[in-house]
């Protein structure tokens, strides 16, 4: 059973607002980042905390409230079609753990 | 640019020892920084096994094996996994990275492709 629980699958029509969310205890505790990867390709890294890195479009943020993470994807555009995945550190397991992935269609 | 590549076995039989390989080109392996390498199967996702810094820190997961480890060749630029005595829970996509930011505030990236290993007899 994952640490971090994420949904299975979310979809949106290009243009659209969606919103991925991460739960897990860690989160508060330590700094969430979030991956995509593209047809099971390497994973790149889009968000840490709500920090996006170098190259990643303005129309991925992040935000935290409790014990969920989120990523917003506003303006959904077809390469956004991927999976996303969430990590933290779990101290009680003492280990990086990843969320189950969440596979984002665009319609 | 830092890039990443994993090299290695594809096929690794039940019992036998695998090493994966990972060079890196744009970076240089002896920095400061953590590596890292995770996997990724379809029945347990990405799972992270292990980061090693070039001072000699490092950190595992419990779900390694008490032989298993790290290696950085600073030489060559690259750093290696080594694991024993590998079963079939061993298969699985491998992927070694870059780990950035500082304790208690690090992400992973760039990513190697990645590098299929399959163990059976």
């Amino acid at each position: 059973q994952s640490a971090l629980t994420q949904e299975v699958s979310v979809s949106g029509t290009v243009g659209q607002r969606v919103t991925l969310s991460c739960i897990g205890n860690n989160i508060g505790r330590y700094p969430v980042s979030w991956y995509q990867q593209i047809s099971h390709v390497a994973p790149k890294i889009v968000m840490f905390e709500t920090s996006r890195p170098s190259g990643i479009p303005d129309r991925f943020s992040g935000s935290r409230s409790g014990t969920t993470s989120s990523l917003t994807i506003s303006g959904l555009q077809p390469e956004d079609e991927a999976d996303y995945y969430c990590s933290t550190w779990d101290t009680s397991r003492r280990t990086w753990v990843f969320g189950g992935g969440t596979r984002l269609t665009v319609l | 640019q830092v890039h990443l590549r994993e090299s290695g076995p594809g096929l690794v039989k039940p019992s036998e020892t695998l090493s994966l390989t990972c060079s890196i080109s744009g970076y240089n392996v002896g920095s400061d920084t953590f590596w890292g390498w995770f996997r990724q199967t379809p029945g347990k996702g990405l799972e992270w096994l292990a980061s090693l810094h070039p001072d000699g820190t490092s950190f595992y997961s419990p779900s390694l094996r008490r032989r298993d480890m790290m290696s950085l060749d600073t030489s060559n630029n690259q750093f290696s996994l080594t694991l024993t005595s590998v079963t079939a829970a061993d298969t699985a996509t491998y992927y070694c990275a870059k780990i950035g930011g500082v304790s208690g505030r690090r992400w992973f990236g760039p990513w190697g492709q990645g590098i299929l290993v399959t163990v059976s007899s």
